[in-house]
């Protein structure tokens, strides 16, 4: 229980071009979800926060216009990066919280960003 | 402000050699406490979740306890399995019901 997807694993873009990355819950409807960066040997940054049918909470410092969050169902979330520029390539995880453990944030396995 | 603070940053083992990690955390009002395990490439991958002091939980071979200042994850007869980045969260009621707050982790290699 608790599998939360992501897609594509890897994506390798040119520099100013838009990317689009998916989070699905697969076997629980995710009331919550949240996007994180993790630079290499680096723990994980909280970039925003989405409820299903709301706009996204950005945390500090986080850009609204670049980083895009649609929740449009219980179990979908995106996240598309607008113009992209290598200082955007990382490491983007995401997680859902929701109707299996009201508690818990239960992540995907990740989405390898390189902007060339 | 809300902090966690783990240690060692890295740990060499043998295997089959016993050992613990530790989480120190500051929040103004703890919530729960959050251990995952992290492959490289990969998304974390949870372990336990703590809500108070003198809580333990056990999975295989490891035991998560916790007290009012900090966490620790045992880890009894490793093996080369186990190697992995193992991180703690807090969530603190003073920080919203949404957010955690990771420490850098504690990167654990077991050697066969």
């Amino acid at each position: 229980g608790a599998v939360v997807s992501q897609h594509p694993s890897r994506v390798i873009c040119k520099s100013g071009t838009s990317v689009k990355i998916e989070c699905r819950s697969l076997d629980f409807q995710a009331t919550t979800m949240f996007w994180y960066r993790q630079f290499p040997k680096k723990s994980l940054m909280l970039m925003a926060t989405s409820n299903e049918g709301s706009k996204a909470t950005y945390e500090q410092g986080v850009e609204k216009d670049k980083f895009l969050i649609n929740h449009a169902s219980l179990t979908l979330s995106t996240l598309t990066v607008t113009s992209a520029h290598p200082e955007d390539s990382s490491f983007y995880i995401c997680s859902a919280r929701g109707t299996y453990d009201s508690d818990t944030q239960y992540f995907g396995p990740g989405t390898r960003l390189t902007v060339l | 402000e809300d902090q966690v603070t783990q240690s060692p940053e890295a740990l060499r083992l043998q295997e089959g050699e016993s050992s613990s990690l530790n989480c120190s955390y500051t929040v103004s009002g703890l919530r729960g406490l959050f251990w995952y395990r992290q492959d490289p490439g990969k998304g974390p991958e949870f372990l336990f979740t703590l809500y108070s002091a003198g809580e333990e939980k056990e999975k295989e071979r490891l035991k998560a306890t916790l007290t009012k200042k900090e966490s620790f994850l045992h880890i009894t007869a490793p093996k080369p399995e186990d190697s992995a980045t193992y991180l703690c969260a807090v969530q603190s009621f003073s920080g919203g019901y949404n957010k955690l707050i990771f420490g850098a982790g504690t990167r654990l290699a077991v050697h066969p």
